[in-house]
C-alpha cells in the first residue's frame, strides 16, 4: 500500500520569503500526487495535482510542485510568501488504475511573520 | 458551482443523543466517504461509498453508520456519540476512488 510523509509538522517563514515544503511516498511506481490547503475553519483545497507528463506542475494561488521519482518525493514551492498563505498543507498519494482511496500526509501548518 | 455541502457546521450534542450529518455533492461523482481530522493525527477516512447502495469501512469506522441511498448524498450517522468522538468531520467526493477529492466545510463536533 502506498503511503505519504510530511517530515515537518511546522514551519514558519517571513513574508516575502520563499516557501518549501516536503512531501515523501512510498508506492512502487509513478503515483498520482495532490497538495491540499486547509486555511482555518475551512475544507481542503486542492493547489495542484500531477498524474504523468512534466514533472513540474503550477497550481493556484502562485504553487507549484515538482515530481521527483528518484527521490520518491512532491515537494510544494513558491518563491514568495504572502501572509495569506498561512495555513496546513496536506500530500496524498493515489494508485492509478488502483482500488485504494487516497493516503494523506499528516500535514505540515505554516506561519508566516511580517 | 461544483460543491459538497456539509451540515451542521457546528455541533454540539450530548453522550448517547443520536445525530446525522449530512453530505450532498452535485458533481455526479460516484465515490464519496468521511473523514475526521485530529491534532497530530491527520485525516482518517471513516466510511467511503464506490456508489449507491456499495459503502465499506475505512480506517477508524468505530461508532460510525452511513448510507448512500442516492448518488448525491452520504450522510454520517452517530448512533449513540460518545465524547471521543470529538472531531472535525469532513464529506469528500471524487469521480474515483484514487483521483482528486472535492471537500466539504467540515462540521466540529463536540460530545459533552
Amino acid at each position: 500500500a502506498q503511503s505519504v510523509t510530511q517530515p515537518d509538522i511546522h514551519i514558519t517563514v517571513s513574508e516575502g520569503a520563499s516557501l518549501e515544503l516536503r512531501c515523501n511516498y512510498s508506492y512502487g511506481a509513478t503515483p498520482y500526487l495532490f497538495w491540499y490547503v486547509q486555511s482555518p475553519g475551512q475544507g481542503l483545497q486542492l493547489l495542484l495535482k500531477y498524474f504523468s507528463g512534466d514533472t513540474l506542475v503550477q497550481g493556484i494561488k502562485g504553487f507549484e510542485a515538482e515530481f521527483k521519482r528518484s527521490q520518491s518525493s512532491f515537494n510544494l514551492r513558491k518563491p514568495s510568501v504572502h501572509w495569506s498563505d498561512a495555513a496546513e498543507y496536506f500530500c496524498a498519494v493515489g494508485v492509478p488504475g488502483g482500488n485504494t482511496p487516497l493516503v494523506f500526509g499528516k500535514g505540515t501548518r505554516l506561519s508566516v511573520i511580517a | 458551482e461544483a460543491q459538497v455541502t456539509q451540515n451542521p457546521r457546528y455541533l454540539i450534542t450530548v453522550t448517547g443523543k443520536k445525530l446525522t450529518v449530512t453530505c450532498s455533492q452535485n458533481m455526479n461523482h460516484e465515490y464519496m466517504s468521511w473523514y475526521r481530522q485530529d491534532p497530530g493525527l491527520g485525516l482518517r477516512q471513516i466510511y467511503y461509498s464506490m456508489n449507491v447502495e456499495v459503502t465499506d469501512k475505512g480506517d477508524v469506522p468505530e461508532g460510525y453508520k452511513v448510507s448512500r441511498k442516492e448518488k448525491r448524498n452520504f450522510p454520517l450517522i452517530l448512533e449513540s456519540p460518545s465524547p471521543n468522538q470529538t472531531s472535525l468531520y469532513f464529506c469528500a467526493s471524487s469521480l474515483y476512488k484514487n483521483t482528486e477529492a472535492f471537500f466539504g466545510q467540515g462540521t466540529r463536533l463536540t460530545v459533552v
